[in-house]
């Protein structure tokens, strides 16, 4: 069974810092990985999605990598701001049979000015 | 164009009670699925229709049902509720099936179970 984990659950960075968010999963057979934002009490909004052949993908400030035989990826911000303050999710998308995402639990970020 | 469209976006009902939950996908797009998200957790899968047809179920009890329409919409329904029902319930659409989309999440129903 596909288990995804986020380390750390909670960060606090000051402004202006580069941070890295971890995600890893136990069965490397997947299809992507997604990385997904959720304000409070929201929705997700998809962020970055990697195809299990690609090793990275970016925009603007963000840039996800993936080594999918290590079980990894990680969600690198450049330059937080407080607007970047959110719960950060990572799901992978297993490739046996019609298989939906399966989701970490998130990551707590909070960027302080 | 629009996102994808949820409603309602709160509600609060009694334990036993029923409830619908609403979503609209991204125009074009065939497929929908549904997860709960209790607080504190990731997502956790209910239901995938595609072309109006259950393509996969998670693990979760009889009293959650579902169906998609015509035009692509699609309806999630809880019988006799229970406390631990509350949570935020999500809907993504994607453009195809389950396999190898990206998927877009609406805003999300909160239901609170009183």
């Amino acid at each position: 069974k596909q288990e995804v984990t986020q380390i750390p659950a909670a960060l606090s960075v000051p402004e202006g810092e580069n941070l890295v968010l971890n995600c890893s999963f136990t069965d490397s057979a997947i299809y992507n990985l997604q990385w997904f934002r959720q304000d409070p009490g929201k929705g997700l909004t998809s962020l970055l999605l990697i195809q299990s052949s690609q090793r990275e993908q970016t925009s603007g400030r963000l840039n996800a990598s993936l080594d999918k035989s290590s079980g990894r990826s990680t969600l690198y911000i450049a330059a937080s701001q407080p607007g970047d303050s959110a719960t950060y999710l990572c799901a992978v998308q297993p490739d046996s049979g019609n298989t939906p995402l399966v989701f970490g639990k998130g990551t707590r970020l909070s960027v302080i000015a | 164009d629009a996102g994808v469209t949820q409603s309602p976006t709160h509600l609060i009902k009694t334990r036993g009670q029923h409830v619908t939950l609403r979503c609209s996908p991204i125009s074009g797009h065939k497929s929908v699925s549904w997860y709960q998200q209790v607080l504190g957790q990731g997502p956790q899968f209910i239901f995938q229709y595609y072309e109006k047809e259950e393509r996969g179920r998670g693990n979760f009890p009889d009293r959650f049902s579902a169906r998609q329409f015509p035009n692509y919409s699609s309806e999630l329904n809880v019988n006799a509720l229970l406390l631990g029902d509350s949570a935020l319930y999500l809907c993504a659409s994607s453009l195809r099936g389950i396999v190898n989309t990206e998927a877009f999440f609406g805003q999300g129903t909160r239901l609170t179970v009183v």
